[in-house]
């Protein structure tokens, strides 16, 4: 059973452009999850969305955004990239259906860095 | 106020020690994640506790609600033990907040 999958793994890019990373969940999984990872801060939950649906928002700028697609797979948008935004960004599925809030057991891909110059 | 308390902070041990790592919260979560997180950034889920005590391995992980406090414990450690142990808390409220992490050396 393949896992979950992150694309890309790394980039670079510069201040004031955008960026969008995309994660597939493992198949069956219809909860998929996004977090930032930094030095400074850790671990920080961004969002999850269920059924194409978010349900739930960690406290980013506007800026940090994300949809699902019918078939699950994911994608977030960073627009008028910082340098602040330079982090690890991973992405979780899961099956049950409460997600990572309730009793979802997660299941983390390898994450995108994303370098900000 | 919601809150993730994670300890100890660095941890060094033996081969063959029992490890233990602390993590403290507030009220009204609804589950409880210990994660395992190896040099180049991969995350595995380790355990996800709602009550209890769950054991895989030589990986036991405990929880009391009345203390808000949960624990991950390691049994005879072993040198690929070595990572960072995050917990995360899911809170009610709707937010899952991580602890700062743990990292564990192992050594022969």
């Amino acid at each position: 059973k393949a896992g979950v999958t992150q694309t890309p793994r790394y980039l670079i890019k510069t201040r004031g452009q955008q960026v969008t990373l995309s994660c597939s969940p493992i198949s069956g999984h219809r909860s998929v999850s996004w977090y930032q990872q930094t030095p400074g801060q850790g671990l920080q939950f961004l969002f999850e969305y269920f059924s194409e649906t978010q349900r739930n928002k960690g406290n980013f700028p506007g800026r940090f955004s994300g949809r699902q697609f019918s078939n699950s797979r994911s994608e977030m948008n960073v627009s008028t990239l910082e340098l602040g935004d330079s982090a690890l960004y991973l992405c979780a599925s899961s099956f049950a259906s409460g997600g990572p809030l309730n009793t979802g057991e997660l299941f983390f891909g390898e994450g995108s860095r994303l370098t900000v110059l | 106020k919601n809150e993730v308390e994670q300890s100890p902070q660095n941890l060094t041990a033996q081969e063959g020690e029992f490890i233990t790592i602390n993590c403290s919260y507030s009220v009204g979560i609804s589950a409880l994640h210990w994660l395992q997180q190896h040099p180049g950034g991969g995350i595995v889920s380790l355990f996800m506790l709602s009550s209890g005590k769950k054991k895989h391995g030589r990986l036991i992980a405990t929880i009391n609600i009345q203390e808000k406090h949960s624990s991950l414990h390691i049994t005879a450690s072993h040198p690929r033990d070595s990572a960072v142990y995050i917990c995360a808390a899911a809170y009610n409220t709707d937010k899952l907040i991580f602890g700062t992490g743990t990292r564990l050396q192992v050594f022969p």
